[in-house]
C-alpha cells in the first residue's frame, strides 16, 4: 500500500470554526490532491499540488485553501467551516504529471460541520 | 467539458456470477485514458483497470475486464466469478494524457452488492 496518512480521520466541528486536514505521504511523490466525496456527486477535486509551494485550484475550491511547504505534507484548510463542507475528504498522490499513471488514495477524513 | 456518466447507482450480483457496470463519457478528443476505481467499505480507493483510447484491445486484469466501445463512448466493467470482496463503490474516470492529473474526471459511482 502507498504510504499515505490522513489526519484527523474523523472530526466534528461547528460552523465558523477553522479546520485543517493533513495529508502525509512517504512515497516522495511530486503530485498531491485533495478531493471531496459527496453522495450523488462522486469525487470532486478541490486543490492540487505539483510541487513544494506549487498549488492550484480544482473544480470546487471556494472556501478552501491549501499549503505544501514540504514534499510529504499537503494541508487543506477550511478558514471558516460551513455545513455545506460536511463531506468525506480524500487525499491522493501520484508520481507522474499525466494520468498514464494511477492515483493512490488515502483512507479519507470524515468532516461534520454542525 | 468532459463528463462521465454512470447510469446505475446500484447493482447487485450473486456470488460466482458475472456483472457488468456501465459507463459512458463525453469528449471530443481522440486520445485519452479511462479508468475504473474501486472503493471498498474501508474507503481507500484503488485502481482496478486502465484503458488507453488508442488501443483497440480491451484491457483485462484477472477477473476484471472492460468493453471499450470508442465510437459509442462506452467503457463498461465486467466482473467475472464475483466474490464477496468485490462489494464496493466503483467509479469510472476519464482523463486526457496531456497535462496533470487534475484533468481526471470521475463519474458518480455505482454501488455493487455481492450476495452470498
Amino acid at each position: 500500500d502507498a504510504g499515505i496518512t490522513q489526519s484527523p480521520r474523523h472530526k466534528v466541528t461547528e460552523t465558523g470554526t477553522p479546520v485543517t486536514l493533513r495529508c502525509h505521504q512517504t512515497e516522495n511523490h511530486r503530485y498531491m490532491y485533495w478531493y471531496r466525496q459527496d453522495p450523488g456527486h462522486g469525487l470532486r477535486l478541490i486543490h492540487y499540488s505539483y510541487g513544494v509551494k506549487d498549488t492550484d485550484k480544482g473544480e470546487v475550491s471556494d472556501g478552501y485553501s491549501v499549503s505544501r511547504s514540504k514534499t510529504e505534507d499537503f494541508l487543506l484548510t477550511l478558514e471558516s467551516a460551513t455545513s455545506s463542507q460536511t463531506s468525506v475528504y480524500f487525499c491522493a498522490i501520484s508520481d507522474r504529471p499525466t494520468n498514464t499513471g494511477e492515483l493512490f488514495f488515502g483512507e479519507g477524513s470524515r468532516l461534520t460541520v454542525l | 467539458a468532459q463528463t462521465v456518466t454512470q447510469s446505475q447507482p446500484e447493482m447487485s450480483v450473486q456470488e460466482a456470477e458475472t456483472v457488468t457496470l456501465s459507463c459512458t463519457y463525453d469528449t471530443s478528443e481522440s486520445d485519452y485514458y479511462l479508468f475504473w476505481y474501486k472503493q471498498p467499505p474501508s474507503r481507500q480507493m484503488i485502481l482496478v483497470i486502465r484503458q488507453e483510447a488508442y488501443k483497440q484491445q480491451n484491457a483485462t486484469e484477472n477477473r476484471f475486464s472492460v468493453n471499450f466501445q470508442k465510437a459509442a463512448k462506452s467503457f463498461s466493467l465486467k466482473i467475472s466469478d464475483s466474490q464477496l470482496g468485490d462489494a464496493a463503490m466503483y467509479f469510472c474516470a476519464y482523463s486526457l494524457p496531456q497535462g496533470g492529473s487534475e484533468k481526471l474526471v470521475f463519474g458518480k459511482g455505482t454501488k455493487l452488492t455481492v450476495n452470498p
